[in-house]
């Protein structure tokens, strides 16, 4: 049973695309965190939300409360936001569960 | 700007041995998180850590695994006794209350 699931797995884009990844979740949450997994394997945490939107950058991440679904968008996309990108949730307590991530390839 | 630093960043190990992975976590946060990754596989938590005690663990985190802040700065995931299907990257993570997490480097461990 996965808590979290992302959409899509795999995306490549062309430089400039508008790219949206989407997370729904099953448990009840006090936040969602998404965050950026580079080729090294190193781990960045990108937003945490609670409820609405926020922007930082070329990224901007939605969640919708009542429908428990998230939406991480990448404006003029960029080579270099190529990366996995994982949504994860806290439920009530102190626990995580992670999506299984979505792979994004920007080329050129 | 402050950061979580893991050590050792890799470390290979015979089954059945000990292993103390750790963590120096940013010094004002509050709690504190281990998580693993095997390799190909998704992000998983084992355990969160506030105030001096385990606040969540999950079904992964068995009698093998254990943690201590023994000195108000290291965080320490030890295992007991190493399996094969322990290998995996290990991920320390830290966050004050109310704020997203830091996650450290990393600690590669490979059981043979």
């Amino acid at each position: 049973k996965n808590e979290v699931e992302q959409s899509p797995q795999n995306l490549t884009a062309q430089e400039g695309e508008f790219i949206t990844i989407n997370c729904s979740y099953s448990v009840g949450i006090s936040a969602l965190h998404w965050l950026q997994q580079h080729p090294g394997g190193g781990i960045v945490s990108l937003f945490m939300l609670s409820s609405g939107k926020k922007k930082h950058g070329r990224l901007i991440a939605t969640i919708n409360i009542q429908e428990k679904h998230s939406s991480l968008h990448i404006t003029a996309s960029h080579p270099r936001d190529s990366a996995v990108y994982i949504c994860a949730v806290r439920n009530t307590g102190n626990q995580f569960y992670f999506g299984t991530g979505t792979s994004l390839t920007v080329i050129p | 700007e402050p950061e979580v630093t893991q050590t050792p960043s890799h470390q290979v190990t015979q089954m059945g041995q000990e292993v103390i992975l750790r963590c120096v976590p940013i010094s004002n946060h509050l709690y504190f998180y281990w998580y693993r990754q095997i390799l190909g596989q998704k992000v998983e938590f084992l355990v969160s850590f506030y105030n001096n005690e385990i606040s969540e663990k999950s079904e992964i985190f068995d009698d093998q695994f254990s943690v201590e802040r023994p000195d108000g700065s290291n965080f320490t995931l030890k295992i007991r006794s190493t399996k094969l299907e322990d290998s995996a990257m290990y991920f320390c993570a830290s966050r004050p209350a109310g704020e997203t997490q830091y996650f450290g480097p990393g600690t590669r461990l490979l059981v043979l």
